[in-house]
């Protein structure tokens, strides 16, 4: 079935830094992918998405590229801020496309 | 604008009890998910309902049960607690299933088993 390998955190860094967060995931076929992100005390909530392959998510500064060559969709931003402190999830759905699969979460903690 | 309600948002049960958490999904979704977060790990999967029936099924022990009732909340049925069941129970409610590929999320209900 459809999997995701998601960068281990904690990923610690300075205000105004650059960040990558790597995922790669096997899939059938090309499916949608997402990532989501936890804010301390808070619920999931959807971060941003491409529905097909070659197409670029953003939202937030945040970006990811759906690549299906390299089957990746890391998240990158160019300038964290302290507010992006919280954990990011990268999501593909299952074989079935009924539900989302979760990566293990990379915690991002940014200092001013 | 309205988010999932989830409760209680905390509970703490005796190994071998019962617990029963509930969903209440965003108005006009149709679609309610169940995932199970332990400590440091990744949510799990465990249950999905369409329009009140189930949809699909992860990796839900036996011992849980769970169903969606006319007005679209959902229930979520735990019995024999063991400490491993220990971990933050999130449900996701969506319109039309993955569709809009968007699970809107409750703020969890964090189990403690003693």
């Amino acid at each position: 079935g459809n999997s995701v390998t998601q960068m281990e955190g904690p990923v610690t860094l300075s205000e105004e830094a650059f960040l990558t967060i790597n995922c790669t995931y096997t899939a059938t076929g090309y499916p949608s992918l997402f990532w989501y992100v936890q804010y301390p005390g808070e619920g999931l909530q959807l971060l941003l998405k491409a529905t097909k392959a070659d197409d670029k998510g953003s939202n937030k500064g945040f970006e990811a590229t759906y690549r299906k060559e390299t089957t990746s969709f890391h998240l990158e931003k160019g300038s964290v801020q302290v507010s992006d402190s919280a954990v990011y999830f990268c999501a593909p759905p299952n074989q079935a496309g009924t539900a989302l699969i979760f990566g293990k979460g990379t915690t991002l903690s940014v200092s001013s | 604008a309205a988010g999932v309600i989830q409760s209680p948002r905390h509970l703490i049960k005796e190994k071998r009890e019962t617990a029963t958490l509930k969903c209440y999904p965003i108005p006009r979704h149709d679609t309610v998910y169940w995932y199970q977060q332990g400590p440091g790990q990744d949510p799990q999967f465990l249950i999905s309902f369409y329009e009140k029936m189930q949809s699909d099924k992860g990796s839900i022990p036996d011992r849980f049960s769970a169903q969606q009732f006319s007005d679209y909340h959902s229930e979520l049925n735990m019995s024999s607690l063991e400490l491993g069941d220990s971990a933050l129970y999130f449900c996701a409610s969506s319109r039309r299933g993955l569709d809009t590929g968007e699970l809107f999320f409750g703020e969890g209900s964090r189990l403690t088993v003693l």
